[in-house]
């Protein structure tokens, strides 16, 4: 079965702190990865996809094939990066199927 | 802005009775999509129109829940006999098209509750 997994419901860190974001995924055959994000009293948007092995808002995701993980990484949090935070796999045309989501909350 | 729109914003209503939530995807999208999401939840999907057929239903939770795009624009999701079950935001989302991976572009939800 496909399905997406986030550990963490709530992740807490203080400014200029490491984030590590959670995710791991069942899934047979190639999966195509992503992240969105939910800022306060806005709607979902893409953050990074793992096939354009961008950098967003000094964001960076690496899919793990053997680990069958999708790890969000910045390495110095800043507070306006605290928001909701899914991880999700594309199950084909662009249907996604979402964790239940990481709230990061970044302290000053 | 340009973006998905969705209809009501905030729906309140009885159980068993009927409601309808619309979306107004962005322009040239041919892609459609209904997701819901129930508190403390990713969001779940219900449907998905490519044009104006739905290419997959497979996440409409039982026959209550019906959703349409007659002309391969707006779409309206449709619950009958809602039950407090049915309680959750509903979000829509478009995209060009549904291959490949194109972006998805969210609306801003329906928080539907059922009293």
């Amino acid at each position: 079965a496909q399905r997406v997994t986030q550990p963490e419901k709530l992740l807490s860190v203080f400014k200029g702190a490491p984030v590590e974001l959670k995710c791991n995924y069942s899934y047979s055959g190639s999966p195509e990865l992503f992240w969105y994000v939910q800022y306060s009293r806005q709607r979902l948007q893409l953050l990074l996809r793992h096939i354009s092995r961008e950098s967003i808002k000094g964001f960076t995701a690496d899919l793990n094939k053997g680990e069958t993980s999708f790890h969000l990484k910045k390495p110095f949090a800043q507070e306006e990066d605290s928001a909701m935070y899914y991880c999700a796999l594309s199950g084909g045309y662009n249907k996604l199927i979402f964790g239940a989501g990481t709230r990061l909350a970044v302290h000053p | 802005g340009a973006g998905v729109s969705q209809t009501p914003s905030n729906k309140v209503t009885e159980k068993g009775k009927y409601v309808e939530l619309r979306c107004d995807p962005i322009s040239g999208h041919t892609a459609l999509y209904w997701y819901r999401q129930s508190l403390g939840q990713g969001p779940e999907f219900l449907i998905y129109f490519q044009g104006t057929g739905a290419a997959d239903d497979s996440g409409l939770p039982n026959d209550r829940f019906f959703a349409v795009r007659p002309e391969g624009s707006v779409s309206t999701l449709k619950i009958q006999r809602t039950e407090r079950g049915d309680s959750a935001v509903y979000l829509c989302a478009s995209s060009r098209s549904g291959t490949g991976t194109t972006e998805a572009f969210f609306g801003q939800g329906t928080r539907l509750t059922v009293v």
